[in-house]
């Protein structure tokens, strides 16, 4: 079935950056955008940027340009999200989500625990 | 900080309809498509409307939305206790910086 499958829990200390995988399978990895979304504790949904493994484009929010890096390998259909000069304030859920362009953000990952504490 | 406004809050009865309104403007609602999301605590959002009122397959048809100008709204009729969650609006935004997909502040759903 179709699913997206992210990398486990992280913790991390302020300054540091962290790398989230998101590995597809059951479609053509190439054939969707994938979406990077956050949300902290109690807190709504953050969208922070996509990539198009066949378009190579990325496009990021302002509020996460010079510290987000989204990339992908397209041999073992995975796209990376890494954060940068981490924060209290990065502590969140991520979540990566497939998006067919106008068909909305249809499958989506587990979702990945990023703790910031020093 | 979102740009699409959503109530925080929204209750019913079961069997009754429930309307979740979300403002926006000409940049996002007015000019693109709306979507919405529904999230369980602890579980990642689950897409249940998009191109403002399409329901992807196993939505129930319960679920309704619609758009007008630079609003949006979801309707829930029949309201179930599994509708107990919270719900959001999204859109691109057409801004001068690119676009940028923008999430409503959400609304959550209580079965009395």
């Amino acid at each position: 079935q179709v699913q997206l499958v992210q990398s486990g829990a992280e913790v991390k200390k302020p300054g540091a950056s962290v790398k989230v995988s998101c590995k597809a399978s059951g479609y053509t990895f190439t054939s969707y955008d994938i979406n990077w979304v956050r949300q902290a504790t109690g807190q709504g949904l953050e969208w922070m940027g996509w990539m198009n493994p066949k378009s190579d484009n990325t496009g990021y929010t302002q509020k996460f340009q010079g510290r987000v890096t989204m990339t992908w390998s397209t041999s073992i259909d995975t796209a990376y999200m890494e954060l940068s000069s981490l924060r209290s304030e990065d502590t969140a859920v991520y979540y990566c989500a497939r998006d067919g362009r106008t068909n909305g953000m249809d499958v989506w990952g587990q979702g990945t625990t990023v703790t910031v504490s020093s | 900080q979102s740009v699409l406004t959503q109530p925080p809050s929204a209750s019913g009865t079961p069997g009754q309809r429930v309307t979740i309104s979300c403002s926006g403007s000409s940049s996002n609602i007015g000019s693109n498509y709306v979507y919405w999301y529904q999230q369980f605590p602890g579980t990642a959002p689950k897409l249940l409307i998009y191109r403002n009122n399409q329901r992807p397959s196993g939505v129930p048809d319960r679920f309704s939305g619609s758009k007008s100008g630079t609003s949006a709204s979801l309707a829930i009729s029949g309201l179930r206790s599994e509708d107990e969650a919270d719900y959001y609006c999204a859109a691109w935004d057409d801004s001068l910086s690119g676009p940028n997909y923008v999430f409503g502040t959400g609304t959550k759903v209580t079965v009395l």
